[in-house]
């Protein structure tokens, strides 16, 4: 398997644009999670789904942050407007029921906003 | 609230010798408990877990951590330190038995002198 995959790994954009990353999670997992890095505050849960459902959204920092999860395959985290203090680096996780609670993490998005 | 504590940020060793890195946590009960380490540029990769049994874990790449119920604390070791272990360490607890309950320490980035 490729492991979890993210698309794009670098985004650079200015402030007020859409900004939209992806994630394809591991086949035949059934969970999949957001979480947004950076310097101040460390690694945080923005959203997790479960079989394509958000089950936890309250880590979502914004009504500027949504997340969409259409099939068990895909899933994107859209910011608009984006601002400066959204530069981070974005990882998607995912997990399957029979791993224990451990989590596959993708490499990463890296934005930043100007 | 529930909490990771990784006391030290930075911890530069000597190729050769040996490694412990601290972590504390905050829960009123034992949490599940683990180890991921963040090479630059990529996504966590799990080291290894506790969640049961015996205090003592080992994990890959020849870590292993040791769970201190009195102390609250799970501490990741290595008897003897390569230049491939040069990154960031994270310690996390799972809490609550929920997928999303992960909660992640600051994290400790390792250097290895030659």
């Amino acid at each position: 398997d490729a492991g979890v995959i993210q698309s794009p790994r670098h985004e650079v954009t200015e402030m007020g644009q859409e900004v939209t990353l992806r994630c394809k999670p591991i086949s035949g997992h059934d969970y999949l999670f957001w979480y947004r890095q950076t310097m101040m505050r460390g690694l945080e849960l923005l959203i997790y789904f479960n079989n394509n459902v958000p089950i936890d959204d309250s880590g979502m920092p914004e009504d500027r942050f949504s997340a969409k999860m259409p099939n068990a395959s895909f899933s994107t985290l859209k910011i608009q407007p984006s601002e400066p203090r959204d530069s981070a680096v974005y990882f998607c996780a995912s997990n399957g029921e029979g791993d224990s609670y451990e989590q596959y993490f993708g490499p990463g998005t890296r934005l930043t906003v100007t | 609230a529930q909490s990771v504590t990784q006391p030290d940020i930075h911890i530069t060793v000597s190729e050769g010798a040996s490694l412990e890195l601290r972590c504390n946590y905050s829960y009123g009960a034992t949490p599940y408990l683990f180890w991921y380490v963040q090479s630059p540029g990529q996504g966590l990769q799990l080291l290894l877990k506790y969640f049961s049994g015996d205090t003592l874990v080992q994990g890959i790449k020849g870590f292993e951590a040791e769970f201190k119920r009195s102390q609250s604390s799970f501490n990741l070791r290595k008897p003897s330190v390569h230049w491939s272990d040069a990154a960031e360490y994270f310690c996390a607890i799972l809490y609550g038995g929920s997928q999303g309950n992960l909660i992640f320490g600051k994290g400790t980035k390792l250097s290895v002198k030659p």
